[in-house]
């Protein structure tokens, strides 16, 4: 059972590029987000998909963008790489317990980028 | 908005040692709290949950109260193991928030032998 995962691991970027990450988890989960993690600010939530077709704006959204066309994928695309987007990422995926609560989200391994 | 607030700094303990990491948090409701571990090169984990005031979660020996008197979630382990040593983050998911996990900065911890 792959879980969720990511890739690439590692990607260097020159400034004004563009570049995708992606994102595919294989555990039939209705939400799925995308985590920047930065030392000291803990995890900030870019964008989340509650569904396919449905995506909605985090905490920092701005020069992300993303889609949900199937239920497994969950790319993010940065449209014109800059220094200040030099981070971990890291994708997840949850499902609602049968009670209504929010369930375990479960992460990948993370995607180091750096932005030159 | 909703927010968690960790105590600052990482946390460096000897082995059998026990562990206190802070956790408070601003909410509207009755939110789900979390801790959440990241060992080194790894995406996080669930270490533990608690859903309602109260509620006490436990897992690996660790422990979190949910506390709504004090709006706190600290976590606590009795005896740590050099293998425990990880960034240890607290979180919680607003009332409907359809997963949203706020997080907290998270808190290095580093356990010597």
């Amino acid at each position: 059972n792959a879980g969720v995962t990511q890739t690439p691991k590692f990607q260097v970027l020159k400034t004004g590029q563009s570049m995708t990450l992606q994102c595919a988890q294989d555990m039939n989960h209705e939400y799925m987000s995308w985590y920047r993690q930065d030392p000291g600010m803990g995890l900030r939530l870019i964008h989340y998909s509650v569904g396919a077709g449905i995506t909605d704006q985090g905490e920092v959204p701005n020069g992300y963008n993303v889609s949900r066309s199937t239920t497994e994928d969950f790319p993010l695309r940065l449209l014109s790489a800059a220094p200040s987007q030099t981070s971990v990422y890291f994708c997840a995926s949850s499902h609602q317990d049968l009670l209504g609560s929010p369930g375990e989200l479960f992460f990948g391994e993370g995607s180091r980028l750096t932005v030159l | 908005g909703d927010s968690v607030t960790q105590m600052e700094g990482p946390v460096t303990l000897s082995e059998e040692a026990c562990l206190t990491i802070n956790c408070t948090y601003t909410a509207t409701g009755y939110p789900s709290l979390f801790w959440y571990v990241q060992y080194p090169g790894e995406g996080l984990q669930l270490l533990l949950k608690a859903t309602k005031a109260d509620d006490k979660g436990s897992n690996k020996g660790f422990e979190a109260t949910y506390r709504k008197e004090t709006t706190s979630f600290h976590l606590e382990k009795g005896s740590v193991q050099v293998s425990d040593s990880a960034v240890y983050f607290c979180a919680l998911s607003p009332v409907y928030g359809n997963n949203r996990l706020a997080f907290g900065k998270g808190n290095q911890v580093v356990v010597i032998p």
